[in-house]
Formats: structure tokens, C-alpha cells, sequence
């Protein structure tokens, strides 16, 4: 069964950092460009980062450019977030994300987790 | 960035209604546009890409279209589990965009 399994989520302070992480299983990711997706309480989502096949190409939303960076080990079938300088605004579900090759759409998601920025 | 303006943000619909969502485009995304399904505690869900298609397993009262930069979800006979929040999302130009959501809700 092809599944990504969120992690690393939890209450972090201002200005405090958390690394969140995404294991797949049931297919190589090594074969994806990856993605970041979050959902902010009562709204909408918000695609957050990529990354492709072997990591030398990222690309972030204005909002998080400097402060967030995604990463991947393919020998662990496992992509990260690493978010830093974080704000009440980063507080969201975040989502991992695999893309379909051809067609771009987002074909297989986790399940999400929490992020909450509050002192 | 490219801007995806939803319309329209809500509608109330019953069950065996037709129900169309609208996206438009800031900017030429060509063909490159997914329409997902968003149940409340769920992962969203991959209904179509490339503007017309249909993922694996999705009914085929789900459709899609495009007439330029807008670009349209229809669903033709609405059911009872098809109640949800859909969002569309260009995959043309980095940083993906996604449009606000359209609540379908029941009449």
C-alpha cells in the first residue's frame, strides 16, 4: 500500500524551530518530486514547498523563503521540512505530498501534522 | 506568483444536483490545473489533473474542462459523500497556487 506517514509536529514557541519528517512506504521516492502542503485552522491550503528526485532543485512560497528548507533522503524514503524562525502565522496542518510524473497533481498525501506557534 | 480565484465560495446543493466550480487563472497555466476533494480530519484527494483526468477509482460524475485561463469541476448527479471542500491547484509555474475552496454543502 502506498503511504506517507507525517512526524515531527508539536507546540513550538516563537522564533522556535521544529524539523517535521514524512516516510513513505510502498513506493520509491527517489522516483517523485515531493512536496509541502499546509492548511492553516479555518482555511484553506497553502502548497508550501517542492523538491525533485534528487534534491537539486527546491522551491518554497514567498512566505517561508530564508526560514524553511526541504530535504530528502532517498535511502530512507524519507523527506523533511526543517522550519525555523516560526511565527503564529506558520501555525498549520502540514501535509507531504507525492506528485504524479506526468500530470503534476498531487496523487498521494499523509495524513498531517500539527504545527502550533503560541507562547 | 500566479493567482487561482474559486468561485464560488460555498454552495448549497442536494443530492442528484449538478454542481460546477469555477477557477480562473492569473496567467496562461496551459492545461497544468488538479482539482482535489478535502473531507474535514482527512488528506485532500487527487480527483483530476491536467484539467480532465480522472484519477483512478474517482466516479465518473467528476469532470473537468477549460476554456482558456478558466477552468471548470463539474459534478453531474451530486451524492451523499461528495458533500466536502474542493480546491483547484495550478501546477504550471512554481510556487504552486491552490484557489480558496468552494464548500459544497447540503440544501
Amino acid at each position: 500500500e502506498v503511504q506517507l506517514v507525517e512526524s515531527g509536529g508539536g507546540l513550538v514557541q516563537p522564533g522556535g524551530s521544529l524539523r517535521l519528517s514524512c516516510e513513505a512506504s510502498g513506493f520509491n521516492i527517489g522516483s517523485h518530486w515531493m512536496s509541502w502542503v499546509r492548511q492553516t485552522p479555518g482555511k484553506g491550503l497553502e502548497w508550501v514547498a517542492n523538491i525533485n528526485e534528487d534534491a537539486s532543485s527546491k522551491d518554497y512560497v514567498g512566505a517561508v523563503k530564508g526560514r524553511f528548507t526541504v530535504s530528502r533522503d532517498n535511502a530512507k524514503n524519507t523527506l523533511y521540512l526543517q522550519l525555523n524562525s516560526l511565527g503564529a502565522e506558520d501555525s498549520a496542518l502540514y501535509y507531504c505530498a507525492r506528485t504524479a510524473g506526468s500530470t503534476r497533481g498531487l496523487d498521494c498525501w499523509g495524513q498531517g501534522t500539527l504545527v502550533t506557534v503560541s507562547s | 506568483d500566479i493567482q487561482m480565484t474559486q468561485s464560488p465560495s460555498s454552495v448549497s446543493a442536494s443530492v442528484g444536483d449538478r454542481v460546477t466550480i469555477t477557477c480562473r487563472a492569473s496567467q496562461d497555466i496551459r492545461g497544468w490545473l488538479a482539482w482535489y476533494q478535502h473531507k474535514p480530519g482527512k488528506a485532500p484527494n487527487l480527483l483530476i489533473s491536467a484539467t480532465n483526468t480522472l484519477q483512478t477509482g474517482v466516479p465518473s460524475r467528476f469532470s473537468g474542462s477549460r476554456s482558456g485561463t478558466d477552468f471548470t469541476l463539474t459534478i453531474s448527479g451530486l451524492q451523499p459523500e461528495d458533500f466536502a471542500t474542493y480546491y483547484c491547484q495550478q501546477a504550471k509555474v512554481s510556487p504552486d497556487t491552490f484557489g480558496q475552496g468552494t464548500k459544497v454543502e447540503s440544501k
